[in-house]
């Protein structure tokens, strides 16, 4: 079945950094999303990508989706205290199923 | 605030035991969806509805089942508990579960199992 692979699993990052995940699938996807779990909280939507190679912007968030539809990935420039959280992608495959990768843990040092 | 209710919040049981996990998606979304996430996991896919009917099926247990009301809420039904099984269940909800729709998550359910 689809695998949805994210790297890296965590990362610790200065104030001000900046940050990137990556996420990878096992096959073609017709859209990827992207969440964010903030500690002891639940999965919220951040962005659907649909278009190959699409990229949007949201402040200082950049979404990519690769031009085979495989990849992803989510960059965030000059991180906050606020952005720390788990950042999932998510895929659905032909089966309505919706696969979330395992997630990036960001930890923002002040 | 997603709109998606998820009862009870917090659940404590003993191995063996059987429990039922409560979920009201929004109001008007016709999908919802079961995920489970262990401790520093990620979220493991159970199982979607649509308008009551099974529209997917992830890697869910035997000793688990589900179903969705009339009414659109839906039950996630655990039984024979190991510890293995104690987690946080989410459950999450869209228009009508097709491709392209983002989903809303409850609160979730922590399920402890002793």
């Amino acid at each position: 079945g689809q695998q949805v692979m994210q790297i890296p699993q965590y990362q610790h990052v200065q104030e001000g950094e900046d940050f990137t995940t990556y996420c990878n699938s096992s096959t073609t996807l017709s859209n990827i999303q992207w969440y964010k779990q903030r500690p002891g909280g639940h999965p919220v939507f951040l962005i659907q990508l649909v278009k190959s190679g699409e990229v949007k912007k949201q402040k200082r968030l950049t979404f990519q989706f690769g031009e085979a539809k495989k990849n992803s990935s989510l960059h965030i420039t000059a991180t906050q205290t606020t952005d720390v959280g788990t950042y999932f992608c998510a895929g659905m495959d032909s089966s309505y199923k919706l696969i979330f990768g395992s997630g990036t843990r960001l930890l923002v040092r002040p | 605030d997603s709109g998606v209710t998820q009862t009870p919040k917090h659940l404590i049981t003993a191995t063996g035991q059987r429990v039922t996990l409560r979920c009201s998606p929004r109001s008007g979304d016709l999908s919802v969806y079961w995920y489970q996430q262990s401790l520093d996991q990620g979220l493991q896919f159970l199982i979607q509805y649509y308008n009551g009917e099974e529209r997917a099926k992830g890697n869910i247990l035997e000793r688990f089942s589900a179903q969705q009301f009339p009414d659109l809420h839906s039950e996630l039904n655990l039984s024979s508990l190991e510890l293995g099984d104690s987690a946080l269940y989410f459950c999450a909800s869209s228009a009508k579960g097709g491709v392209g729709e983002k989903l809303f998550f409850g609160s979730g359910t922590q399920l402890s199992v002793l």
